[in-house]
């Protein structure tokens, strides 16, 4: 099992609703915890971070974090054509007195118009 | 703004020659990331430097080396190339651990 999860999808929503991405986490030390959109044979861009439990809001997007689930999401609103990606949880995950950056498989996003 | 240069987008090699690639952080960012992409998969972390000291220690096999240099920029070497070595090479830099990484284009290495 790894330790950042998430369901690869695709996840396929029409335009204008809102997309829900889920990731679970193996460790309840972790810290730092951050979602990434990829598209095909690009880098990682930094989408959110969130670092405490509660929502933090960006424009159309918004991070939930749940220490004590071990989970974090990314809700984005209003779906755009151009938000499909794959979206990438990172989670900053202890080993040995440190942190070691770990991300899940990502996510599959389609907006349909 | 200024982003993660790395260099070269794009490496050809053949088995058991070796690489080198290179990464230019954002200026002032004190930490540097390597990872790797192997298709459909997700970036898995190589190693990583804090203030030119290695700090964390990924799934970097033993034929691989990296080092941070003065001018923080950072170089991945790779020897006795393998075919499933062929990945996409990222480099990311960071304000300091723990930050949010950003990212260069990344390097893609094909070992025929």
């Amino acid at each position: 099992q790894k330790e950042v999860e998430q369901n690869s999808g695709p996840l396929s929503v029409p335009e204008g609703a809102i997309a829900s991405l889920n990731c679970t986490y193996s460790d309840r030390g972790s810290q730092s915890f951050f979602w990434y959109r990829q598209y095909s044979g690009k880098s990682p861009e930094l989408i959110m971070s969130i670092y405490s439990n509660g929502d933090k809001e960006d424009g159309r997007f918004t991070a939930q974090l749940n220490k004590a689930s071990q989970y974090v999401s990314l809700l984005i609103r209003d779906s755009q054509p151009s938000d499909s990606a794959t979206y990438l949880c990172a989670v900053n995950l202890p080993s040995g007195g440190s942190y070691i950056p770990t991300f899940g498989r990502g996510t599959s996003l389609i907006v349909h118009p | 703004a200024a982003g993660v240069i790395q260099s070269p987008r794009h490496l050809i090699k053949e088995k058991r020659e070796t690489a080198t690639l290179k990464c230019y952080p954002i200026p002032r960012h004190d930490t540097v990331y390597w990872y790797q992409q192997g298709p459909g998969q997700d970036p898995q972390f190589l190693i990583s430097f804090y203030e030119k000291m290695q700090s964390d220690k990924g799934s970097i096999p033993d034929r691989f080396s990296a080092q941070q240099f003065s001018d923080y920029h950072s170089e991945l070497n790779m020897s006795s190339l393998e075919l499933g070595d062929s990945a996409l090479y990222f480099c990311a830099s960071s304000l300091t651990g723990g930050q949010p990484q950003h990212f260069g284009d990344g390097t893609r290495l094909s070992i025929l």
